[in-house]
Order: C-alpha cells, then sequence, then structure tokens
C-alpha cells in the first residue's frame, strides 16, 4: 500500500503525559500537513512543512505541541503535558509541491487520541 | 479568514432519493472549492473540485458547480444508494501559499434501503 499511513491508530493516556504520533507520506510527496478533527466538527489545520522545513504554524498550536520532519521523510508530532482538550483524531495529509495550482492532499487513516 | 459554513445537521434519506448538501464559503481572492467524503473507518477522500468561477466538480454521480455570485459549492446526486452513507465535507484552500484546507464541519449522511 503507498498511501500515508499513521501510527498508532488509537493512543490512550493520562492527562499530563506525553504522546507522539508518526505520519509516512506518500514517498515522492514533498508537502506534509497535519491537521486536527473534534467530534463533529471538520478538520482543522494545524501545521505545514515543505521538506523538512516546517513553514507554517497554525495559533491552534499550543507552545505544548511540536511537530519535525527531519529529512524531509516521516512526520511526527508531540503533544507534552496532555489535556483532556486535546482529546481529537490527528490527521496527516500529504501532497506534491508543484509551484501553482492545488496539490491534491491524501489523506491517512488518523490518530485517535483520548485523555483520562 | 477563509471560512466554509455547511447546513446544520445529518441528512437521512431513503434510496434513490435526491441529495443536496448546502455549503457556502467566505474567502479573500479566488479560492479553490472542494468535498472530500469520510466513509465508515476510513480516511477523508477527495470526492470532486472546482478550481475557478463556474467550474463544474462531477464524481461517482456527484456534482457541485463553483458560484462566485453566491459564494456557493451546493453538493448534489441525483439517485442516492446505501453505499453513499458517510460523512461530507466541504472545503476550500487559496490559490496562493502553502493550499491548507479550510473545511466545513461536515453533514452525515444515512442512506436508509
Amino acid at each position: 500500500d503507498t498511501g500515508v499511513s499513521q501510527n498508532p491508530r488509537h493512543k490512550i493516556t493520562k492527562r499530563g503525559q506525553n504522546v507522539t504520533f508518526r505520519c509516512d507520506p506518500i514517498s515522492e510527496h514533498n508537502r506534509l500537513y497535519w491537521y486536527r478533527q473534534t467530534l463533529g466538527q471538520g478538520p482543522e489545520f494545524l501545521t505545514y512543512f515543505q521538506n523538512e522545513a516546517q513553514l507554517e504554524k497554525s495559533r491552534l498550536l499550543s507552545d505544548r505541541f511540536s511537530a519535525e520532519r527531519p529529512k524531509g521523510s516521516f512526520s511526527t508530532l508531540e503533544i507534552q503535558r496532555t489535556e483532556q482538550g486535546d482529546s481529537a483524531m490527528y490527521l496527516c495529509a500529504s501532497s506534491r509541491g508543484e509551484a501553482s495550482g492545488y496539490n491534491e492532499q491524501f489523506f491517512g487513516p488518523g490518530t485517535r487520541l483520548t485523555v483520562l | 479568514g477563509d471560512s466554509v459554513t455547511q447546513m446544520e445537521g445529518p441528512v437521512t434519506l431513503s434510496e434513490e432519493a435526491f441529495l443536496t448538501i448546502n455549503c457556502t464559503y467566505t474567502a479573500t481572492g479566488y479560492p479553490s472549492l472542494f468535498w472530500y467524503v469520510q466513509y465508515p473507518g476510513e480516511g477523508l477522500q477527495l470526492l470532486l473540485k472546482a478550481t475557478k468561477a463556474d467550474d463544474k466538480g462531477s464524481n461517482k454521480g456527484f456534482e457541485a458547480t463553483y458560484r462566485k455570485e453566491t459564494t456557493s459549492f451546493h453538493l448534489e446526486k441525483g439517485s442516492v444508494q446505501v453505499s453513499d452513507s458517510a460523512v461530507y465535507f466541504c472545503a476550500l484552500t487559496s490559490y496562493y501559499g502553502n493550499n491548507r484546507l479550510a473545511f466545513g464541519k461536515g453533514n452525515q449522511v444515512v442512506v436508509i434501503p
């Protein structure tokens, strides 16, 4: 399967713990996006990478959140000192990075985080 | 900022009925518009898109027309099937910048045999 993969698919943690999620994009895609989706809402943009450079972060991404994409391949999203409000589905998407026009984003299945 | 508004509430209808899901948007410039679908247990998939005014996107019997004058992109299908049961999201992205998507809240569609 050559789609976007995310691990783990589910994560249950206690408030105050740190968690890390991984996203493996489609191999030839140089753009990578993280979104968060809470129950009954559409996905909300969190951050964006072009290759290994993090080019944009939403104001939704508090200081407790950090994302990396070493070597422009897979990406990790870490949440420190989790809070119950962090419970959500975390989605990763990747796309080509052609200069003009829209490049279709392909989404992974998501990681569902539950903070107790 | 850019935003998308979808009609409230789930949609329940019988097989072979006509489906309409309303979507309006607010954006600067000339956004591209999309409908994404999320089937149970699966990731988001692009259903159709339109990149300029008066374009009609279509796929799998679904259609939506980019209406700049009414800032709308309503999704329609003439005869739904049980397999169309899913959550449908309207979304937009600006032409410039990083192509990040702004989504509506989504509409759950349930098709009853």
